[in-house]
């Protein structure tokens, strides 16, 4: 199994541009959601999804869109791109959310 | 609202010695708490969690306690060991929304 994988790792974007942050997962997970990590902030949850077809906000959901046609891919869309979009981004899935959450690696976007 | 909150910020012990890091939620339906270990530009990984009708739970050198009454729980390491140094994060489940949200961090450093 490759787990949880993102794509890609490293991203540079000027402002006003956007982009698709890819996440896929082999575990037929039902629950996914995508974490932005800002020194000092911890992992704020951006959106979540608890099945194919059903997708929430988070706590920062400003700027960004997610869909959930299948059970594997959660893809994070950023619709203008502003310096502020400057994170980590996380994605992770698990069996629900008393469950373990298994985090992909990673994606470092900078916007400038 | 939805939040955890998470201390100290920074802990430093020395090797052998015990650390300990709180956390308190805001929802007294809050029913799981899982702790997470960060090592420098690694993923978040699942260390050690607890369900709210246990009151403490032990693997090896960590434990975490529950106190729901007042809303709060703790990680507990003894025995330090400099590979224990990395950020923990903990987390709480928010019944009403289904969200999992998380702590600020504490950046741990063990010294030998």
């Amino acid at each position: 199994n490759a787990g949880v994988t993102q794509t890609p790792k490293f991203q540079v974007l000027k402002t006003g541009q956007s982009m698709t942050l890819q996440c896929a997962q082999d575990m037929n997970h039902e629950y996914m959601s995508w974490y932005r990590q800002d020194p000092g902030m911890g992992l704020r949850l951006i959106h979540y999804s608890v099945g194919a077809g059903i997708t929430d906000q988070g706590e920062v959901p400003n700027g960004y869109n997610v869909s959930r046609s299948t059970t594997e891919d959660f893809p994070l869309r950023l619709l203008s791109a502003a310096p502020s979009q400057t994170s980590v981004y996380f994605c992770a899935s698990s069996d629900g959310l008393v469950y373990e959450q298994y985090f992909g690696p990673g994606t470092r976007l900078t916007v400038t | 609202g939805e939040n955890v909150e998470q201390h100290p910020s920074t802990l430093s012990v020395q090797e052998g010695d015990s650390a300990v890091i709180k956390c308190t939620y805001s929802d007294s339906a809050s029913n799981y708490f899982p702790w997470y270990k960060q090592e420098l530009g690694k993923r978040p990984q699942l260390i050690i969690d607890i369900r709210s009708n246990v009151g403490e739970k032990k693997d090896q050198r960590i434990a975490v306690t529950l106190n729901k009454t007042a809303k709060h729980f703790s990680l507990h390491i003894t025995e330090t060991q400099p590979e224990d140094s990395a950020v923990y994060f903990c987390a709480a489940r928010y019944i009403n929304t289904d969200k999992l949200i998380f702590g600020t961090g504490t950046r741990l450093q063990v010294f030998p």
